[in-house]
């Protein structure tokens, strides 16, 4: 079947504008991460939704990043007034209920000039 | 504090060597860890997980071991092959509710024919 997809592949925008990234997880999967991958570096843990349940916010660095999620479905990590060191490839993973293996989107590499 | 870390960052052995990829995790609490192998350009992998009521688990050409005595999680790769150059990431969840998981800062392997 279809994996998690992430659009657009690569995103180059000014310093100032408002950027948004899309997740499309796998049908069915009620658990949704997004991850923050910096250059050579591992992955940072931004924002998890779990069903209907509250999102954990824990990891979002500023109040410039936010996230959404449609039910069970498509996300969107939105990211207000780019800065240079959002510069970075953003991952999102998906998990079936019950499970904690999470499959993981090609990523959107984000370039802040 | 949320900490996972490798001994290694890069990891060079010849073609048809066994492999040991090394992660030093930090909470003891945490349940569940997990490696990932991540290509360049691509999103995380799987490859095996474990759960902390166990100390070894084997998949194809790969093992993992647990020592939670001194929080320390290892891969084993055996017969290294020049596709399993990657970059491999460790990760933990803690116990509880959660299904976060919290990476590892990577290890380049790479693999000389």
């Amino acid at each position: 079947g279809a994996g998690v997809s992430q659009s657009p592949s690569n995103k180059v925008t000014e310093k100032g504008k408002d950027v948004e990234l899309r997740c499309d997880p796998i049908s069915g999967h009620t658990a949704l991460y997004w991850y923050r991958q910096r250059l050579g570096q591992g992955l940072e843990f931004l924002i998890y939704f779990q069903g209907n349940s509250a999102p954990d916010k824990s990891g979002l660095p500023s109040d410039r990043f936010s996230a959404e999620r449609t039910g069970e479905s498509v996300s969107t990590l939105t990211i207000q007034r780019t800065q240079q060191e959002d510069s970075a490839v953003y991952l999102c993973a998906s998990s079936p209920g019950g499970l904690y293996e999470q499959f993981f989107g090609p990523g959107t590499r984000l370039t802040v000039l | 504090g949320e900490s996972v870390g490798l001994h290694l960052p890069t990891l060079s052995v010849q073609e048809g060597d066994n492999s040991i990829i090394n992660c030093a995790y930090s909470n003891s609490a945490s349940d569940y860890f997990i490696w990932y192998k991540q290509e360049s350009g691509k999103g995380p992998q799987f490859i095996i997980d474990i759960r902390s009521n166990m100390d070894k688990r084997q998949g194809q050409r790969v093992t993992v071991l647990l020592n939670k005595t001194v929080k320390h999680l290892s891969l084993q790769i055996a017969a290294t092959q020049p596709g399993d150059s990657a970059v491999y990431f460790c990760a933990e969840k803690y116990g509880g509710a959660t299904n976060k998981l919290i990476f590892g800062t990577g290890t380049l392997l790479a693999v000389q024919p």
